[in-house]
């Protein structure tokens, strides 16, 4: 049972515009989100996380948004840059349960010229 | 800093043969995590030790699959008898404190069992 969702496996942008990515979660307990980004032969590495009493962390051109009642978040990257290309996964956390992270399948962005 | 340390990139065994994988966290982090990378299933939490002590391994998928952490400084996986559908791409983590999530990964084992 998939926990943390990203229906969109992959996604194409060109450069300078808006990248969106989505997840989408199903347990009510997730009280923490981060995204991770991962580049081909490598491993992720954090990149940004908001907490459950947030509805927006912005850091650069890297914002997150969070919906509680739609249990969504929604990562911008704005603008969008060649090196931007990789796969993004969504993670949630739970209180009480120490270091645990569910992830999603991730989504690959791909930033055109 | 080294960054969290991975042996082997890859392996290539056959079915029924076992498999270890090695991990070496990051100096000074205290948590440690074993994933797997699938893509039906995206990262999958194997297992994860605090202080060299197992604290959940409810993501071991089977009893092939068993994990330890000796010292502070190492960490296997193991896989015996390794199957078809265990090849996947295994990570591992570490991070400073129990309850931070900004986790350093490994670059990863690519393991395909034939």
């Amino acid at each position: 049972d998939q926990q943390v969702k990203q229906n969109s496996p992959s996604l194409s942008v060109q450069e300078g515009r808006i990248s969106i990515l989505n997840c989408d979660y199903t347990n009510s307990m997730f009280d923490y989100f981060l995204w991770y980004k991962k580049y081909p032969a490598e491993g992720p590495t954090f990149l940004i996380s908001i907490s459950s009493i947030k509805d927006k962390n912005e850091d650069g051109r890297f914002t997150v948004f969070l919906n509680k009642s739609a249990k969504h978040l929604s990562l911008h990257i704005v603008p969008s840059q060649p090196g931007d290309s990789a796969v993004y996964f969504c993670a949630a956390s739970e209180t009480g349960t120490a270091s645990k992270l569910t992830f999603g399948t991730g989504t690959r962005l791909q930033v055109t010229l | 800093d080294a960054g969290v340390i991975q042996s082997p990139r890859h392996e290539v065994t056959e079915m029924g043969q076992e498999v270890t994988l090695r991990c070496k966290p990051i100096s000074g982090h205290n948590s440690l995590f074993w994933y797997r990378q699938t893509m039906m299933r995206g990262l999958e939490l194997l297992i994860y030790f605090n202080n060299n002590v197992p604290i959940d391994d409810s993501g071991m998928p089977e009893d092939r699959f068993s994990a330890k952490m000796p010292n502070a400084s190492f960490s296997t996986l193991k896989i015996q008898p390794s199957e078809p559908r265990d090849s996947a791409v295994y990570f591992c983590a570490s991070s400073r404190d129990r309850g931070r999530w900004d986790y350093t990964f490994g670059s990863g084992t690519r393991l395909t069992v034939v």
